[in-house]
């Protein structure tokens, strides 16, 4: 069956190091990959896409690379800072050939802690 | 601003009882959707929609229905809730193209409607 997985344990981390979170997939093919962040109690908020073809997307401080060889993608916040905490979840969309709408698989999300 | 309103934000309601939950987005977005969020299993999709008077399943359609009647509102329906569907409810809207073409731009996600069946 298809499968993403993200690390389900919390993530601690001192401010100021770069964070480096993970997606790994199994059994997609997909054409692209998405990052969001959620904050407690909200609905999560889009970081960033990335497209098959693409190895390396960058937004300010925030990295995502994608290897459809490994089947993974890692999600980067260099230079963290407190108000990076949140839960990081990872999402694949596969082209769908009929009705559109382009659905969203989400892995269960990875929480960041960063720390003083 | 780009908004997507959640009618509640807590409900609690009793076995069997039907439960509305609305969705409303003001982007004009053609694409809209319903998960919901468990701990240890992430966000689930329902059902999603993508043009008025149409829907698809998701993958854990069963003991819901949904409706869209107008582009702006898709509504998620609870026929007869049970405690098993106890969970945070979040609707989301996109506004890419459907189909092949299609790229799936960002969700718009509401702040979620946390649900209680007792």
């Amino acid at each position: 069956s298809q499968k993403i997985e993200q690390n389900s344990e919390a993530l601690n981390i001192q401010e100021g190091k770069t964070a480096t979170l993970t997606c790994n997939y199994t059994n997609y093919s997909p054409a692209y990959l998405q990052w969001y962040r959620q904050d407690p109690g909200r609905g999560p908020v889009f970081l960033l896409l990335i497209r098959e073809n693409e190895k390396e997307k960058r937004k300010e401080r925030l990295k995502v690379t994608f290897d459809t060889t490994l089947k993974q993608s890692l999600f980067h916040i260099t230079a963290s800072q407190p108000a990076d905490s949140a839960t990081y979840l990872c999402a694949l969309s596969l082209l769908e050939v009929t009705g559109g709408g382009n659905k969203l698989t989400f892995g269960t999300g990875t929480q960041l802690k960063v720390e003083l | 601003d780009v908004k997507v309103t959640q009618s509640s934000r807590y409900l609690v309601k009793r076995t069997g009882e039907k439960v509305f939950l609305e969705c409303v987005q003001d982007m004009d977005h053609e694409n809209m959707f319903w998960y919901r969020q468990d701990p240890g299993l992430g966000l689930r999709l329902i059902y999603f929609s993508y043009d008025v008077k149409m829907k698809e399943k998701g993958d854990i359609p069963e003991g819901y229905s949904v409706s869209r009647e107008k582009k702006e509102r898709f509504s998620l329906i609870l026929e007869s809730a049970s405690t098993n569907q106890t969970s945070m409810y979040l609707c989301a809207s996109s506004g890419e193209s459907k189909g092949l073409a299609g790229v799936p731009g960002e969700l718009f996600f509401g702040e979620g409607s946390r649900l209680t069946v007792l």
